[in-house]
């Protein structure tokens, strides 16, 4: 049973620059939610993708943006990256996200650096 | 904002003793849950305790959950060198799907 995968793992980018992570839910699950994670912090959530179209999204900015495809699978975009935005990206699946408080699996993350 | 804050911040024990950590939050909520992070990498989810309910028990894991004070514990007993990890707690609120809103996280330390 495969798990949550992210890539890639590691990312270095320049202010400015922009950034596409991507995510793979765990097998059955339907539902993908992007958080952030800075150093020493917990995580914030991003957003929240099921059936192809954002549900949830937390307090961040237009730049942030999503996708999720028929598989299931989802993109997290970051356009205009500035040095506040380095992170660890953890995605994390679930099943079913209209009947809330489901169990999210998190995959092992992508850590962006932007210089 | 956070929802959940988790206290102590940091915990240093001998291998064998027991790790409780706190978490407090503000609103109510649908279930709190617990996860672990190892290393700055991705979170594993620990256990899961519905409003309804006042301990759940996992292994060497125990959760408590007080509605009325508006707080939860985890308790890690004998712990081991393996339970070196930062603990966070997070809150799932009705009116608000199933996102979830993490605590600061309790970085836990056993020694051997």
């Amino acid at each position: 049973d495969a798990g949550v995968t992210q890539s890639p793992t590691h990312l270095i980018k320049t202010r400015g620059q922009q950034v596409t992570l991507r995510c793979s839910p765990k097998s059955g699950h339907d539902t993908v939610s992007w958080y952030q994670q800075a150093l020493g912090q917990g995580p914030q959530f991003i957003f929240q993708y099921y059936e192809e179209e954002e549900r949830q999204r937390g307090n961040f900015p237009d730049r942030f943006s999503g996708h999720q495809y028929p598989n299931y699978s989802s993109e997290l975009n970051v356009n205009a990256l500035l040095l506040g935005d380095s992170a660890l990206y953890l995605c994390a699946s679930s099943l079913k996200a209209r009947r809330g408080g489901e169990t999210q699996y998190f995959g092992p993350g992508t850590r962006l650096l932007v210089l | 904002s956070q929802q959940g804050e988790e206290d102590p911040q940091a915990l240093s024990i001998q291998e064998g003793e027991n790790a409780t950590m706190n978490c407090s939050y503000k609103t109510s909520i649908n279930n709190l849950q617990w996860y672990r992070q190892n290393s700055g990498r991705g979170l594993v989810h620990l256990i899961l305790i519905r409003s309804n309910e006042r301990e759940k028990h996992s292994g060497r894991l125990r959760v408590t959950l007080d509605t009325s004070k508006k707080s939860s514990s985890l308790l890690i007993t004998a712990s081991r060198a393996a339970d070196t990890a930062s603990y966070f707690c997070a809150t799932v609120v009705k009116a608000a799907g199933n996102k979830l809103t993490f605590g600061g996280g309790t970085r836990v330390l056993v020694k051997p």
